[in-house]
């Protein structure tokens, strides 16, 4: 069974402070792919970033960073100097190889950066 | 507006009532996808269509749930003699098949009474 788990339900930091939202994952598959989004109050889900199960390598955008480490299963993200802009909620999701592409979302994180 | 777009935005109606939800993914996007979200839960998977053939269907899809995507373009999503616990958030997203990265629409809010 697949299976996301991000165990912080909200964050709550002030403006400028780096926040690290946890993401740990469970799946049976060699081959995954994992995601996060953002869904600011307006609703609607953005994508952010995708990486491969065979790509360890971690990524930086920006204010945003990810790592991935496939020995504790986690999928970390990191916002750098955060800002008032980034309080959404913020969702992990996994997809493996042969499900046509369905996501299995984590229940998200919501993040609040206060000024 | 080259993204997504769902209609309508809001739909509010009675219990025993039929809705019907529009989804329009972004123009080639030959994969469409339908989940649900309630309130404090990430999106759940229902459906998705490979051009007009429904490939897969999640179990929390009722017999009163029914999806078509007649033409390979949109995609229209059923709700039969509705229930209260059917009020949630109904997602719609595409992808373009050469890669999986889905993009969602805004969604459209359903409230029974």
């Amino acid at each position: 069974a697949q299976k996301v788990t991000q165990a912080q339900t909200e964050i709550s930091v002030v403006e400028k402070e780096d926040v690290t939202l946890d993401c740990v994952y469970e799946t049976r598959d060699t081959t995954y792919y994992l995601f996060w989004y953002k869904q600011p109050p307006s609703g609607e889900l953005v994508f952010l970033i995708r990486r491969n199960s065979f790509d360890e390598q971690n990524e930086i955008s920006g204010r945003y960073s990810w790592n991935f480490q496939k020995s504790t299963s986690s999928f970390n993200f990191t916002i750098t100097a955060s800002q008032v802009v980034d309080s959404a909620v913020y969702f992990c999701a996994l997809s493996g190889p042969n499900q046509g592409g369905k996501l299995i979302f984590g229940q998200g994180t919501e993040l609040s950066v206060k000024p | 507006d080259t993204g997504v777009s769902q209609d309508p935005r809001h739909k509010i109606t009675k219990r025993g009532q039929n809705v019907t939800f529009r989804c329009d993914p972004i123009s080639e996007h030959n994969r469409l996808y339908w989940y649900r979200q309630t309130l404090g839960q990430g999106p759940e998977f229902l459906t998705y269509f490979q051009n007009e053939a429904q490939l897969e269907k999640s179990r929390l899809l009722s017999d009163r749930f029914s999806a078509e995507r007649p033409k390979g373009s949109f995609s229209t999503l059923e709700i039969q003699r509705t229930e209260q616990g059917d009020s949630a958030m109904y997602l719609c997203a595409s992808s373009p098949g050469t890669s999986i990265e889905q993009y969602f629409g805004p969604g459209t809010r359903l409230t029974v009474t």
